[in-house]
């Protein structure tokens, strides 16, 4: 079975430019989630997909952020503009139903897209 | 709100040595608890996890046990090997639903 697949791997930009991530879920899988991990430190949600809805962006700063998730499959993170502080490794994850058993807590991680803003 | 925290590294043992990465957690009910490692250039990978008060995970020589009288979900390994280098991310899901509260990572470092 094919994991969590990311792309770009990596990515390099200029501050004030527009970049974004893409994520294909594992086949199947309901919930997508986007996070990002600064360096030396654990990965912190941005926003949680219920197949196409967004039912967690809390902490997606949307004034330079966007997010979608089109027929509930694949999904893309969008910064526009970049900042020098969006620095960081992207990471999405996907999981089966969460309002199942308790064998469906299991997130699974992709690469992660490695951003570097200069 | 909920919280973990874990003991910083890097950690470096010798082959074969034991190991312990201390995890403790700030929850309110009663959250799930799992080990997530991430090898070089990798996403994390879940390692093992526990879903209640007194369950042991375990997986690969890793194991750990959720002790609710402490808040605790230490991960413990026997005899380390230079394969399990890596970074170790203690995490617990909590809530209606499945938000991830992560630990900073700690690197662990085997050497022959």
């Amino acid at each position: 079975e094919a994991g969590v697949v990311q792309s770009p791997r990596y990515k390099i930009i200029e501050k004030k430019q527009p970049v974004a991530f893409w994520c294909n879920p594992i086949s199947g899988h309901n919930t997508l989630y986007w996070y990002r991990q600064n360096l030396g430190q654990g990965p912190e949600l941005l926003i949680r997909y219920e197949n196409e809805e967004a039912v967690d962006d809390s902490q997606l700063p949307k004034d330079r952020f966007s997010a979608e998730r089109l027929k509930g499959v694949d999904s893309t993170l969008k910064i526009q503009p970049a900042e020098l502080g969006d620095s960081a490794v992207y990471l999405c994850a996907s999981s089966t139903d969460p309002t199942g058993s308790l064998e469906m807590e299991t997130q699974y991680f992709g690469p992660g897209t490695r951003l570097l803003v200069l | 709100g909920n919280s973990v925290t874990q003991m910083e590294g890097p950690v470096t043992l010798s082959e074969e040595a034991f190991l312990t990465i201390n995890c403790t957690y700030t929850a309110t009910g009663y959250p799930s608890l799992f080990w997530y490692v991430q090898y070089p250039g990798e996403g994390l990978q879940l390692l093992l996890k526990a879903t209640k008060a007194d369950d042991k995970g375990s997986n690969k020589g890793f194991e750990a046990t959720y002790r609710k009288e402490t808040t605790s979900f230490h991960l413990e390994k026997g005899s380390v090997q230079v394969s399990d280098s890596a970074v170790y991310f203690c995490a617990l899901s909590g809530g209606g639903y499945q938000k991830v509260t992560f630990g900073t990572g700690t690197k662990l470092q085997v050497i022959p």
